[in-house]
């Protein structure tokens, strides 16, 4: 059964920080893995989608890389700001196969000072 | 205005009343999808619809029924709520493209006393 496992669940930075979030997932056969934001009273926005085959993508002060032999995805934030501090949820679509649900990891809490 | 809208956005029910939480979409999707976050737990999927005469049970369905009424309304009943449904209620579309992005709804909190 595949597991998506986030470290830390929180952090706490200093505006100006570069910062990195980490996913992991115990199954590497993912179709693609995809990254989230989560403010309160707003749901999720996606940030990033990384297909299988791709090693990494990147929106603007955002860099999401994978590697999929090792189970391992990073979320790169560049020069953090305050308007950061959000819970960043990553999640992996295990396959192509139509109706295949998206699974969460539980997410790390981000705050960023100013 | 919102391209994935939940109704409502807070509700507060007693044991064993029948809760109907509400999805609609501007967004021209044809797959719908219903999920509950519980602290420590992450999202999971409920049910989830490709399009109104497909619907289909996620990981956790039962207590549960959903109606796709149509192509941009998907709805989540708790025939009889329970307090362990007491969580936040997540409604997301996609377009079954091959990235296949979701976009999600703003969340319903929802207490069962």
């Amino acid at each position: 059964k595949q597991e998506v496992t986030q470290i830390p669940a929180a952090l706490s930075v200093p505006e100006g920080e570069n910062l990195v979030l980490n996913c992991s997932f115990t199954d590497s056969a993912i179709y693609n893995l995809q990254w989230f934001r989560q403010d309160p009273g707003k749901g999720l926005t996606s940030l990033l989608l990384i297909q299988s085959s791709q090693r990494e993508q990147t929106s603007g002060r955002l860099n999401a890389s994978l590697d999929k032999s090792s189970g391992r995805s990073t979320l790169y934030i560049a020069a953090s700001q305050p308007g950061d501090s959000a819970t960043y949820l990553c999640a992996v679509r295990p396959s192509s196969r139509a109706g295949t649900a998206l699974i969460f990891g539980k997410g790390t809490t981000l705050s960023v000072s100013s | 205005d919102a391209d994935v809208t939940q109704t409502p956005r807070n509700r507060i029910t007693k044991t064993g009343k029948r809760i109907m939480l509400e999805c609609s979409q501007t967004k021209g999707h044809d797959r719908m999808y219903w999920y509950r976050q519980d602290p420590g737990l992450g999202l999971r999927l409920i049910y989830y619809s490709f399009d109104v005469k497909d619907i289909n049970k996620g990981e956790i369905s039962d207590g549960y029924s959903v109606s796709r009424q149509a192509q941009a309304k998907f709805s989540l009943s708790l025939e009889s709520a329970i307090p362990n449904q007491t969580a936040l209620y997540f409604c997301a579309t996609s377009d079954g493209t091959e990235a296949n992005i979701q976009y999600f709804g703003a969340g319903t909190r929802l207490s069962v006393l």
